[in-house]
């Protein structure tokens, strides 16, 4: 199967900054989203990942906090801006192959610390 | 839109004893029901998963049985081994909404 790469693996923050989290899949992908799983809880959809055109927030999200990125089939990237420790989480992107595909594959995911 | 709720949120089996993790979803539209499974410090993996023409699929020890008509599917894990001992989602709807999660204990 294919491989998807996140950047970076975790990261401590301090409150105030933005960090940019990169994923990299090396194959062309249908769909890309990304999820956010605060400690011990469950997966969120944060957005899906458009490309070419701006990305489509879940309720609760928006682009000036989560701005995405998707330049082609095959990365993007999410940006925590203006952070706070409400968002230390880990960030998950998550890829669709299509193709007649629905099954959805997860990276290692970005753990986050923002002090 | 999608709610999905879990059950158990903790299973504790001795190995070799079954286990069995169930979800409900509420949108009836909702055609494709995965499974995952998360280790400690790693994104999900996915375990096996169903759609919606399907009853039951089976691959090895792991099996998922589908009710439509119930809203509801189950993960069932035989012969547990010490490794199986993790977190499991589910996830339904069109945007996999998850389920809150099971974790799973499989004492030696």
């Amino acid at each position: 199967s294919a491989v998807i790469s996140q950047k970076p693996s975790r990261d401590i923050c301090q409150r105030g900054t933005s960090l940019t989290i990169q994923c990299q899949v090396d194959s062309q992908v249908t769909m890309m989203f990304w999820y956010r799983q605060q400690p011990g809880q469950s997966l969120t959809l944060i957005a899906t990942a458009n490309q070419g055109s701006e990305a489509t927030y879940e309720s609760g999200f928006v682009i000036d906090k989560f701005p995405i990125s998707r330049p082609n089939l095959t990365f993007s990237t999410l940006t925590v801006s203006n952070m706070s420790p409400e968002d230390s989480s880990i960030y998950l992107c998550s890829v669709v192959w299509g193709g007649g595909n629905t099954e959805a594959f997860f990276g290692q995911g970005t753990r986050l610390t923002v002090v | 839109g999608e709610n999905v709720e879990q059950h158990p949120s903790t299973l504790s089996v001795q190995e070799g004893d079954s286990a069995v993790i169930k979800c409900t979803y509420s949108d009836s539209a909702s055609n494709y029901f995965p499974w995952y499974k998360q280790e400690l410090g790693k994104g999900p993996q996915l375990i096996i998963d169903i759609r919606s023409n399907v009853g039951e699929k089976k691959d090895q020890r792991i099996a998922v049985t589908l009710n439509k008509t119930a809203k509801h599917f189950s993960l069932h894990i035989t012969e547990t081994q010490p490794e199986d001992s993790a977190v499991y989602f589910c996830a339904a709807g069109q945007n996999f909404v998850f389920g809150p999660g099971t974790r799973l204990s499989v004492l030696p």
